[in-house]
């Protein structure tokens, strides 16, 4: 399968444990999202990659997140000191940038990781 | 500031009938404007998009949306529902300006009867 994995795809924790989530994005997508859904929303974008570089963070995101792709390959999404607030699924997203600027703008998703804390 | 609206929260059609979900957006720079659709258990498959061009823009699964600017509406349209088409669409918009926040709304459930 050569689309976008993420591990695990379920999480259960305590309240004040730290997690962290994996993305594998498509190989050779350049670009990578991080968004939370919770039931009856839509994804809300977190932060996004361009190779390495982490160029946009949503200002709801609260310092206990962060996020990282140190190869511009695989990402990680880390939660410390979880609340059961955090509790959402967590999607990944990869896109390409094309050879046509507006060519790669569409996003392919992973399946979610599904976080409980309790 | 970006935001999307989606204002039905379910949709039902009867197979075979046309399907239309509505969505609005606002955004200050030019939209960029997209349709995904999750089914159960899985993840969000992207169905089509408008970037520039033709303000009709036909997608996967024979899915279409019309861009109407002045009503800033980006509705999703199908000709002829199937059962299978029951899922949970999505309708998102960027800012052209630039920035890579993609803004989603909250989803519209679609319930094809057969």
């Amino acid at each position: 399968d050569t689309g976008v994995s993420q591990d695990p795809r379920h999480k259960i924790t305590k309240r004040g444990q730290n997690v962290t989530f994996r993305c594998d994005p498509i190989s050779e997508h350049n670009r990578l999202y991080w968004y939370r859904q919770t039931l009856g929303q839509g994804p809300e974008f977190l932060t996004y990659f361009q190779n390495e570089a982490q160029l946009e963070k949503s200002r709801l995101l609260s310092d206990r997140f962060s996020a990282e792709r140190p190869k511009g390959s695989f990402s990680t999404l880390e939660i410390q000191r979880t609340e059961q607030g955090d509790s959402a699924m967590y999607l990944c997203a990869s896109s390409p940038i094309g050879l046509a600027r507006r060519s790669s703008y569409e996003q392919y998703f992973g399946p979610g990781t599904r976080l409980t804390v309790t | 500031a970006q935001s999307v609206a989606q204002p039905e929260d379910q949709v039902n059609v009867a197979e075979g009938n046309p399907l239309t979900v509505k969505c609005t957006y606002s955004v200050s720079g030019n939209p960029y404007l997209f349709w995904y659709v999750q089914y159960p258990n899985r993840g969000l498959q992207f169905l089509l998009k408008y970037i520039t061009g033709d303000n009709l823009v036909k997608g996967s699964y024979g899915f279409e949306a019309e861009f109407n600017k002045s009503q800033t509406s980006f509705h999703l349209k199908k000709p002829s529902a199937l059962v299978s088409d029951s899922a949970l669409y999505f309708c998102a918009v960027r800012d052209g300006r630039g920035g890579f926040k993609t803004i989603f709304g909250a989803g519209t459930r679609l319930f094809v009867k057969a």
